[in-house]
């Protein structure tokens, strides 16, 4: 089953702007994650956020979860045509299993 | 190089057969996962394993058998049970207690 819902589904930005996507769950979390994929390709990891934080910076990447809205959001600053992937969160629910519960992700397109 | 491989990158099955496709990782992880993508979808688990000798069915195991002797590798074979095999398949590996997980480059399976 899928955690939860990522919105946009798609979204087309220009280079040089700011692109969010947001990620809503279900179920209470360890953490969420996010990776990128790019067409046919595996999926990358990005960053991983706590349950217990509520903001996250990498590089042109934050990460922002509020847990009692269950709801995250990406934010890419300064978009590249590189940044053209799908976009994915994944959580983790309690107990050990490692198990990931992947939303149905972004994809985003920058154009040059 | 460290990391996953699967192959092939794109196998093709007539119906009613089983085909195995294979997922190695030098990474020393004893966790590994195999997960199924859909046009547009988000990933869903299969089947994953924590330690050799031992594996649990994921989301939607139906029609799939695993095993898993060797550390470095988690084989998946889809069986003619089934019914809709034609996805994209990626495996995962991770270490036990860490969420990150690193995938394959995937397996594209087409039932002809």
């Amino acid at each position: 089953s899928q955690q939860g819902e990522e919105d946009p589904q798609a979204l087309s930005i220009q280079e040089g702007e700011n692109a969010t996507m947001n990620c809503s769950y279900k179920t209470s979390i360890n953490n969420l994650q996010w990776y990128r994929q790019n067409s046919g390709r595996g999926l990358v990891h990005l960053i991983l956020i706590r349950s217990n934080e509520r903001e996250k910076h990498s590089g042109r990447l934050r990460v922002t979860l509020d847990t009692s809205k269950k709801s995250s959001s990406l934010l890419i600053t300064a978009s590249r045509a590189a940044d053209t992937a799908s976009y994915f969160c994944a959580t983790v629910g309690s107990g050990n299993t490692g198990k990931l519960i992947f939303g149905q992700g972004t994809t985003l397109q920058v154009k040059p | 190089d460290g990391g996953i491989t699967q192959s092939p990158k794109y196998l093709f099955r007539k119906e009613g057969q089983n085909v195995t496709l294979s997922c190695e990782q030098n990474l020393n992880h004893d966790a590994m996962y195999w997960y199924r993508q859909d046009p547009g979808q988000g990933l869903r688990l299969i089947y994953y394993s924590q330690i050799v000798n031992d594996f649990q069915k994921g989301d939607i195991a139906e029609g799939y058998s695993v095993s898993r002797e060797k550390k470095e590798s988690f084989p998946l074979t889809v069986t003619s049970a089934q019914k809709n095999p034609t996805a994209f398949y990626l495996c995962a590996s991770s270490i036990v207690g860490h969420n990150e997980q690193f995938f394959g480059p995937g397996t594209r399976l087409t039932v002809l």
